[in-house]
């Protein structure tokens, strides 16, 4: 079965520093992989999708961005944190056919002091 | 603009009853509708998919689709305290990416 991996749980980070986030998936091969932040009490914003090894689509323009250096390994960077940047950050990812649906990592709590 | 909406409630229903939760989505091309649970401060979990018109159920879970009303639902039955929790709708349109758009989620309180 597959399941998906995303550490650290908790960050606290003060503001300027950088930040690198990294999920992982396993028992699938060429998934379509997904970064989301969710604030506080509100929904689901899709920061960045890849449906393959160096391809990265963003949607949201912001000081964040993402790499996929192996097939199953998402990462998310920043090179300095804002205040805003706080939130809780889930990984996703798909099977790449169509119509599937998304499974979620347990999440990244982040702080910015 | 693909829009998903769902009143944001809480809606709040007594241990035992049914749990009536409704999305409306604006994308008519939209072909597989999922249903999200999401603990205070956990992740999304999916409960479940529908891609048909007409009624699915998977235990508790009833999931109802109506394409021509561009209607989704979730029946909840004997709703369990351990149901609180927020319900995220998502649709799938026509997208190679498998892209999602989510509604707000509507939060469910289930009182003992």
């Amino acid at each position: 079965s597959q399941t998906i991996h995303q550490w650290p749980a908790t960050l606290v980070q003060p503001v300027g520093s950088p930040l690198s986030l990294e999920c992982t998936v396993e028992g699938t091969s060429n998934p379509n992989l997904y970064w989301y932040r969710q604030a506080a009490g509100r929904g689901l914003q899709l920061l960045f999708y890849s449906v393959g090894i160096g391809q990265i689509s963003s949607e949201v323009p912001q000081n964040l961005s993402a790499s996929r250096p192996q097939d199953r390994q998402f990462i998310l960077s920043s090179k300095k944190l804002l205040l805003s940047d706080s939130g809780f950050y889930l990984c996703a990812w798909s099977q790449s056919t169509f119509e599937q649906p998304q499974h979620f990592g347990d999440g990244t709590r982040l702080s910015i002091l | 603009q693909k829009e998903v909406e769902q009143n944001s409630g809480p809606l709040s229903v007594p241990e035992g009853a049914i749990a009536s939760l409704n999305c409306t989505y604006s994308d008519r091309v939209s072909q597989s509708f999922f249903w999200y649970r999401q603990y205070s401060g956990k992740s999304p979990e999916l409960i479940m998919s529908i891609y048909s018109n007409g009624d699915k159920e998977d235990g508790r879970f009833t999931a109802q689709l109506n394409k021509a009303s561009q209607y989704v639902s979730l029946l909840i039955r004997d709703s369990q305290p351990s149901d609180s929790a927020t319900y995220l709708c998502a649709v799938n349109g026509d997208n190679a990416g498998n892209m999602l758009t989510f509604g707000g989620g509507t939060r469910l309180m289930v009182k003992p």
